[in-house]
């Protein structure tokens, strides 16, 4: 596709729910960032690969949260047994190996 | 201290007049800085992007660098209602795990009154 697409563009879901966040990157995109924005703040690191390998997780809040890219295009970010704070904008951005991102228009979960 | 700071303002400016947009960050070693604009409720959109010390210029907007005082800018010349947004400022930071990634200012929200 012509942008970075993020599924589902909304998430609702009970606590204790595990949820899966789906990314397609534009195509050719070897870099693949993964970001999580509370409202009134800048977009918080999580994850990213290059390729199929996860380069850095270092921003994963704790053991709950998970990623991964298989064949190097499309990523998944799961949260397991979710919990109201888990609550935010999660967000994609992918690029040409040392090039600007491009962001997707984000995936907005709620946690009940 | 933060890796990356910006002011969150409101930054009211008058249409025409000149926004001046700052961010400073903490690595000394870091090599590439960006501007994203953030419209309320949608995607941050890359604006520019600027990896030597100096001016950057495009159209009405100019980034400017200083490595060794570790300030990133970002003018808007003749600013319009419609460049009323958040600015976000990004530098390309070596992390611990031995790449480098991408930390993200709190971004600055810009008002221009019309």
């Amino acid at each position: 596709g012509a942008g970075v697409s993020q599924s589902p563009r909304y998430k609702v879901t009970k606590r204790g729910q595990d949820v899966a966040l789906r990314c397609d990157p534009i195509s050719g995109h070897v870099s693949l960032y993964w970001y999580r924005q509370a409202l009134g703040q800048g977009p918080e690191f999580l994850t990213y690969f290059n390729y199929e390998a996860q380069q850095d997780k270092s921003g994963l809040p704790n053991d709950r949260f998970s990623a991964e890219r298989p064949e190097g295009s499309i990523s998944t970010l799961t949260i397991q047994r979710t919990e109201q704070r888990d609550s935010a904008m999660y967000r994609c951005a992918s690029s040409l190996s040392g090039q600007p991102q491009h962001f997707g228009d984000g995936t907005r979960l709620s946690i009940l | 201290q933060k890796e990356v700071e910006q002011n969150s303002g409101p930054l009211s400016v008058p249409e025409g007049a000149i926004a001046s947009l700052n961010c400073t960050y903490s690595d000394r070693g870091s090599q590439s800085f960006f501007w994203y604009r953030q419209y309320s409720g949608k995607s941050p959109e890359l604006i520019m992007f600027i990896y030597s010390n100096g001016d950057k210029e495009d159209g009405r907007f100019t980034a400017q660098l200083n490595k060794a005082s570790q300030y990133v800018s970002l003018l808007i010349r003749d600013s319009q209602p419609s460049d009323s947004a958040t600015y976000l400022c990004a530098v390309n930071m070596f992390g611990t795990s031995g790449t480098y990634k991408y930390i993200f200012g709190t971004g600055t929200r810009l008002k221009v009154l019309a």
